[in-house]
């Protein structure tokens, strides 16, 4: 079972910074099977990026995702108010179990 | 408009059994790779079981033999049937639709597009 391990687990920033969070595979995973989702207390997860680097349908340009291997990131360039939940990576990949991160709890500073 | 409802949570005492439904509108549930995944309270997100579009069904090791996916074409509708129900399995129980993405060379990636709100199952005497 491939797991991954995000970092940090909380992060605390003002609007208008840049957030970077991490999230590292203890193996190898295909970037075509890396996603991240957004967490609002209350709320099912949003798919916010697939194919590590990719946007889902409706996401602002402010989100954005890197990565291969071992080591993929997710870029928030300048934090909105709306932007402070939990953030959940995801390896999907052709062989389950699939697995989440432990979640990065985004908190306004 | 694409969406999931889940309905069939509550309080069940342990070592009971309950059975969840996701009812899709929308698209075709049968065309789709589709999950259920759970969140226990103030935890994070536990993929649970998938099963895929031309029927292959697994599962996470903690509910392996005890939890079973299957869906109703008919109803357009997906199931967990739990079995066995234990303290560690209380959680919002999500399912999900995994949605391909085809690039122009035909390279493919995924990602979980559609989520049902949950439905909130309790394990306790």
């Amino acid at each position: 079972e491939i797991v991954l391990t995000q970092s940090p687990g909380t992060l605390s920033l003002s609007p208008g910074e840049r957030a970077t969070l991490s999230c590292r595979a203890s193996q190898s995973v295909s970037s075509s099977y890396l996603a991240w989702y957004q967490q609002k207390p209350g709320q099912a997860p949003r798919l916010l990026i697939y194919g590590a680097s990719s946007r889902a349908t409706g996401i602002p340009d402010r989100f954005s995702g890197s990565g291969s291997g071992t080591d993929f990131t997710l870029t928030i360039s300048r934090l909105e108010p709306e932007d402070f939940a939990v953030y959940y990576c995801h390896q999907c990949s052709s062989s389950p179990p699939y697995t989440f991160g432990q979640g990065t709890k985004l908190e306004i500073k | 408009e694409v969406q999931l409802v889940e309905s069939g949570g509550g309080l069940i005492q342990p070592g009971g059994s309950l059975r969840l439904s996701c009812a899709a509108s929308g698209f075709t549930v049968s065309s789709y790779y589709m999950s259920w995944v759970r969140q226990a309270p103030g935890k994070g997100l536990e993929w649970v079981s998938v099963i895929y579009s031309g029927g292959s069904t697994y599962y996470a090791d903690s509910v392996k033999g005890r939890f079973t996916i299957s869906r109703d074409i008919s109803r357009n509708t997906l199931y967990l049937q739990m079995n066995s129900l234990r303290a560690e399995d209380t959680a919002v129980y999500y399912c999900a639709r995994d949605q391909y993405y085809y690039d122009s060379s035909g390279d493919s990636s995924n990602g979980f597009d559609i989520w049902g709100q949950g439905t909130m199952v309790t394990v306790s005497s």
